[in-house]
């Protein structure tokens, strides 16, 4: 099957720094990729939808100054946490979509970040 | 209303019992369904998709679509402590660009 995954698994920072989180698509090639964050006892919530060679797509509610995201080649997206504060601190997930062989979604294992 | 609603649990179940797991969802144009689990501290792997109404069996694991009532369900027989996890109900719409609306998620637990 399709295998997504996500650098680093988690993170410690300092409140006000800036954490990258990859999510790479292993053995296809993700024209789309998703990013959710996930709060304790939550469920996922979709942040934005990444586009290869595209600005992201971000739902309502979400900062595209405070999460950015590059999705600069079909393996490779990436999401920054600029300016990071303890209430950024969540599980980031994303997925990515092989076109190829249907159209599921495929999970990375998430990054927890924490913010002191 | 929330687009995606299930019953958060938690729900316990003897271990070898049929555990019944419920999603109702309001946008009526969504065309594709799908069943998560997620164990504490990972993230969701997916059981099963339907898209049609009826039945599709997988294993153990059934699930059940009814648009006319806009409900989907996922039944999982011969329960073992393994399946203890949360199970995430996701809908996927034309209009959502391949977007996922996940429910809260029902906490499942199989006892032994």
């Amino acid at each position: 099957g399709a295998v997504v995954s996500q650098h680093p698994s988690w993170v410690i920072c300092k409140s006000g720094t800036s954490v990258k989180i990859e999510c790479r698509s292993l053995d296809f090639q993700a024209t789309t990729m998703f990013w959710y964050r996930q709060f304790p006892k939550q469920s996922l919530m979709l942040m934005a939808t990444s586009n290869e060679g595209s600005k992201a797509t971000y739902e309502q509610g979400v900062e595209k100054d405070k999460f950015l995201i590059n999705h600069a080649s079909l393996t490779l997206s990436t999401l920054t946490v600029t300016s990071a504060h303890p209430e950024d601190s969540s599980f980031y997930i994303c997925s990515a979509i092989n076109w190829a062989g249907g159209n599921e979604q495929f999970f990375g294992p998430g990054t927890r970040l924490t913010v002191l | 209303q929330k687009e995606v609603e299930q019953n958060s649990g938690p729900l316990s179940v003897p271990e070898g019992a049929i555990a019944s797991l419920n999603c109702t969802y309001s946008d009526r144009g969504s065309q594709s369904f799908f069943w998560y689990r997620q164990y504490s501290g990972k993230s969701p792997e997916l059981i099963m998709f339907i898209y049609s109404n009826g039945d599709k069996e997988d294993g153990r694991f059934t699930a059940q679509l009814n648009k006319a009532s806009q409900y989907v369900s996922l039944l999982i027989r011969d329960s073992q402590p393994s399946d203890s996890a949360t199970y995430l109900c996701a809908v996927k719409s034309i209009q959502g660009a391949q977007k996922l609306v996940f429910g809260q998620g029902t906490r499942l637990t199989i006892n032994p």
